[in-house]
């Protein structure tokens, strides 16, 4: 297990449809967070898990959006009902415990049109 | 809120030449520090951070940086570019009181490396 893999690279949609991204963090760390990526800015953080459990969401994650994580391991991002403003590359990353600093995927890039 | 301050969208190397990506924080508590790369198309590496003890850390691919509390400030510098530093650089902090692990990311520091 190298590292976080993130399913797929890049997908194009068109607006209206949904999408489901998939992530598998590196198999000991228990906490998995998602990040979205505009062009020219900082990720900005959506919501993290704590094994099963989703801890934490941001006011960024519509009611479009979401996120599972069911048996502790993998996650999937759902986005329903695209818009053309949730273009942007979906990030996700993951850690062990509090231990101080993520691992990040190579991340999805979604272009809605 | 906390928030991150990155000066400068854009900054232009020559090759040889030092390379400095200022870093600012906004919080009454000092965070944890953190400066990631992200060349195109690709996830975040982490270059270093800052969590406590020695306020000059050192990092990968030859960088260093600097918690300064009294400047709120986390500056990252390479004495020596090379043209594989070109990319973009993010620095990010998390608040070392919250339960989670969230990182608030700056906007980035594009870095463009001449021959």
């Amino acid at each position: 297990d190298t590292g976080v893999s993130q399913d797929p690279r890049h997908k194009i949609t068109k607006r209206g449809q949904n999408v489901t991204f998939r992530c598998d963090p590196i198999s000991e760390h228990n906490r998995l967070y998602w990040y979205r990526q505009t062009l020219g800015q900082g990720p900005e953080f959506l919501t993290y898990f704590q094994n099963e459990a989703q801890l934490e969401k941001s006011r960024l994650l519509s009611d479009r959006f979401s996120a599972e994580r069911p048996k502790g391991s993998f996650s999937t991002l759902e986005i329903q009902r695209t818009e053309q403003g949730d273009s942007a590359m979906y990030l996700c990353a993951s850690s062990l415990g509090q231990g101080v600093g993520y691992t990040f995927g190579s991340g999805t890039r979604l272009t809605v049109v | 809120a906390q928030s991150v301050t990155q000066l400068g969208s854009h900054v232009s190397v020559s090759e040889g030449a030092l390379v400095l990506l200022r870093c600012n924080y906004s919080s009454s508590v000092p965070p944890y520090l953190f400066w990631y790369v992200q060349y195109p198309n690709q996830g975040l590496q982490l270059l270093l951070k800052y969590t406590t003890g020695a306020t000059l850390v050192k990092g990968i691919n030859g960088f260093e940086a600097e918690f300064k509390k009294s400047e709120t400030s986390f500056h990252l510098t390479k004495p020596s570019a090379h043209m594989s530093d070109a990319a973009e650089y993010f620095c990010a902090v998390r608040r070392r009181e919250a339960a989670g692990n969230k990182l608030t990311f700056g906007g980035g520091t594009r870095v463009l490396v001449k021959p």
